[in-house]
């Protein structure tokens, strides 16, 4: 099973600040999928195939990464990013989530 | 408008088999690389994945629910299914369906809570 540590797991920013989550793979990927999870909602899909935006989200969000190194980055924080952070890899069963990182706003 | 909603028994005993039901819209599960995929999230936990499975019957499950899983679907009727057998309290949790493909799972349902207790 590859076991995927997100780090960091809680984190804060302010309105307009740079926000960086990685995700390392306990073993090489070919591609990462972040969702977004607000709470008492379902996850949302952000990123797929490492570094493409899923459809209506907004272009502050991006991805990146390779083998077993992979980072979500939002360019400018904003109030409505506040919300957990998961990390997925679909290279081999099982499918696994990353522990998930808490994003607040200052 | 593609659209996802679980529907179960809400509360059961230990050891009961846990049935669910994933009802969509807006897509096929004959469509080629489409899948359902089952995920779990226990109260203020992570995601845990389950089961997919594929438009061509293929099925996939977490070895860490040894055997305990059981996936299905009626793609005439737009349904997939889920049963888990030997339910404990460790399985109280809320519990997804989700649209899949090599884009990644990008609808999901509201989710179903299922609650474990004698």
């Amino acid at each position: 099973e590859i076991v995927l540590t997100q780090s960091p797991t809680t984190t804060a920013a302010s309105p307009g600040e740079k926000v960086t989550i990685t995700c390392l793979a306990s073993s090489s990927v070919s591609n990462m999928y972040w969702y977004q999870q607000k709470s008492g909602a379902s996850p949302k899909l952000l990123i797929y195939s490492t570094s493409s935006l899923a459809s209506g989200v907004p272009d502050r969000f991006s991805g990146s990464g390779s083998g077993t190194s992979y980072s979500l980055t939002i360019n400018t924080m904003e109030a409505e990013d506040a919300a957990t952070y998961y990390c997925q890899q679909w290279s081999s069963n099982p499918l696994t989530f990353g522990s998930g990182t808490k994003l607040e706003i200052k | 408008q593609v659209t996802l909603k679980e529907s179960g028994p809400g509360i059961l005993q230990p050891s009961q088999t846990l049935s669910l039901t994933c009802s969509f819209s807006g897509f096929s599960l004959s469509t080629y690389g489409m899948c359902v995929g089952w995920i779990r999230q226990s109260s203020g936990k992570g995601l845990e994945w389950l089961a997919n499975i594929w438009w061509n019957d293929d099925k996939y499950y977490n070895p860490s629910l040894k055997n305990r899983l059981t996936i299905s679907k009626d793609t005439s009727n737009n349904q997939a299914f889920l049963k888990i057998t030997n339910m404990d309290t460790a399985d109280t949790a809320t519990y997804y369906c989700a649209r899949g493909h090599n884009s990644g799972f990008d609808y999901w349902g509201q989710g179903v809570m299922v609650t474990v207790s004698s």
